[in-house]
C-alpha cells in the first residue's frame, strides 16, 4: 500500500530564507510524486511532479524537488522565500501502474515572515 | 473560464437534507475524481470514474453516491446529510500523464 507522510503541519521561515517540506513516501511500485499548492479559496495546482526521469525535478515559481529512493522522500526546497509562498503544500504519490490512485500527504502550511 | 467548474461554490443546508455538487471539465480527460478535505487530514478520494461506464469508491464513500452523466460531468451526491460531511469538496480530472487538475472547490456546510 502507498503512503505519504510531510513532517511538520506549520513550517515558518523568514523571507529570503531557504524553503525546505518534506516528504516521505512509501510504495511497492515505482511512484509518481508530486507536490500541489494550495492558496486560500482556491483548488490546488500542481507545482511539479516526478514521474521517473530525472531525479531533480524543478517546478513553477522557483520551487524544485529530489527524488532521493534510497531515502523514500522527495523534499521541496526554494532557494529564497517570499510573501506570496505563504499557502498549504500537499505532498502525492500515485502508482505506475495505471490505477492513477493518489494518496495525498496532510498538507504543510508555510508561513512566510517579513 | 475554469477547466473545471464546480458548483455549487458554497452551500449551508441541514440534517437529513440531499445535496448535489456538480462538476464539469473542458479538458477533455477520461478521469474524474472527488475528494473531500478536511483540516489536518489532506485529502481524502471518496469516489473516481475512469469513463463514463466505469465508477469506482475511494476511501470514503458511506454516505455519498456519484453519477457520470457524460464524459464531462460528474456529480457527488448526498443522499441524506449529517454534520459531520462538512467539509471542503474537490473535483479533479487527470489523464494518462498522472497530473490532476482541480476545480476551485465546494464548501458544505451541515447544520
Amino acid at each position: 500500500a502507498q503512503s505519504v507522510t510531510q513532517l511538520g503541519s506549520h513550517v515558518s521561515v523568514s523571507e529570503g530564507a531557504l524553503v525546505l517540506l518534506r516528504c516521505n513516501y512509501s510504495s511497492s511500485v515505482p511512484p509518481y510524486l508530486f507536490w500541489y499548492v494550495q492558496y486560500p479559496n482556491q483548488g490546488l495546482q500542481l507545482l511539479l511532479k516526478y514521474t521517473s526521469a530525472a531525479t531533480l525535478v524543478k517546478g513553477i515559481n522557483g520551487f524544485e524537488a529530489e527524488f532521493k529512493k534510497s531515502e523514500t522522500s522527495f523534499h521541496l526546497t526554494k532557494p529564497s522565500a517570499h510573501m506570496s509562498d505563504a499557502a498549504e503544500y500537499f505532498c502525492a504519490v500515485s502508482d505506475q501502474g495505471g490505477t492513477y490512485k493518489y494518496i495525498f500527504g496532510t498538507g504543510t502550511r508555510l508561513k512566510v515572515l517579513a | 473560464d475554469a477547466d473545471v467548474t464546480q458548483t455549487p461554490r458554497n452551500r449551508i443546508t441541514k440534517t437529513g437534507k440531499r445535496i448535489m455538487l456538480e462538476c464539469s471539465q473542458t479538458k477533455g480527460h477520461d478521469r474524474m475524481y472527488w475528494y473531500r478535505q478536511d483540516p489536518g487530514l489532506g485529502l481524502q478520494l471518496i469516489y473516481y470514474s475512469f469513463d463514463v461506464k466505469d465508477i469506482n469508491k475511494g476511501e470514503i464513500s458511506d454516505g455519498y453516491s456519484v453519477s457520470r452523466q457524460a464524459q464531462a460531468k460528474f456529480s457527488l451526491s448526498l443522499e441524506s446529510a449529517i454534520p459531520n460531511q462538512t467539509a471542503l469538496y474537490f473535483c479533479a480530472t487527470s489523464q494518462t500523464t498522472g497530473e490532476l487538475f482541480f476545480g476551485e472547490g465546494s464548501r458544505l456546510t451541515v447544520l
